[in-house]
């Protein structure tokens, strides 16, 4: 079975800096996609960023950038130019290849980001 | 706003009842997603539904069943309900299998 791991519960960073999210996964597959989920307060899931295991190119989406590594199996999320509006819990995300296991995805355990003005 | 609605947004309810949580997917979505997220496990799949058909299945208790009706609604029935079931209960819905999922706002379940 696949596994998502999130070894920082909490992370700070100050406004206009730079913050790095750190997620491994345990996968036997070789055709997966990985996700980051940004919940806000609102408790409303959006989807920051998403990143085809294929894909050699890291993903990169305005201000927030992967850092994806499939030998490793880590897949690290990087804010740039922090904004009091990304405090929230980030959620890392798993989901196999479409002819396998459907679509569900696998999350992590999350990483509560403050950001300090 | 994701277009993906849930109702009722809060549920407070006892031990050993049984509540239905609806979700309406967006328009043109044919997958429905079924996730608890509580304290203790996180967030955790229960379901999946395509065009009205079960298509992968989750840690889901077998008090817990789901269906997915001709209009593509869905709902989550949650029965025997113990303490231990309080949770945000969420749905995403998707155009198709390996679409991107928009997730609704959530059903916040309390048993007391």
């Amino acid at each position: 079975a696949q596994t998502v791991t999130q070894s920082q519960p909490e992370m700070s960073v100050q406004e206009a800096e730079t913050v790095t999210l750190s997620c491994t996964y345990d996968t036997s597959e070789s055709d997966y996609y990985l996700f980051w989920y940004k919940q806000p307060p609102s408790r409303q899931m959006i989807l920051v960023i998403r990143q085809e295991a294929y894909k050699q190119q890291n993903a990169t989406e305005n201000r927030f950038s992967v850092n994806f590594q499939k030998a490793a199996k880590s897949f690290s999320l990087k804010i740039s130019d922090s904004q009091l509006g990304d405090a929230a819990m980030y959620f890392c995300a798993y989901r196999s290849a479409p002819y396998n296991q459907g679509g569900k995805l696998i999350f992590g355990q999350g990483t509560e980001l403050s950001v300090k003005p | 706003d994701s277009g993906v609605t849930q109702t009722p947004k809060h549920l407070i309810t006892a031990t050993g009842q049984r509540v239905t949580l609806r979700c309406s997917p967006r328009s043109g979505d044919l997958s429905v997603y079924w996730y608890q997220q509580s304290l203790d496990q996180g967030l955790q799949f229960l379901i999946q539904y395509y065009n009205g058909e079960e298509r992968a299945k989750g840690n889901i208790l077998e008090r817990f069943s789901a269906q997915q009706f001709p209009d593509l609604h869905s709902e989550l029935n949650l029965s025997s309900l113990e303490l231990g079931d309080s949770a945000l209960y969420f749905c995403a819905s998707s155009l198709g299998i390996y679409n991107e999922q928009f997730f609704g706002p959530g059903t916040r379940l309390t048993v007391l």
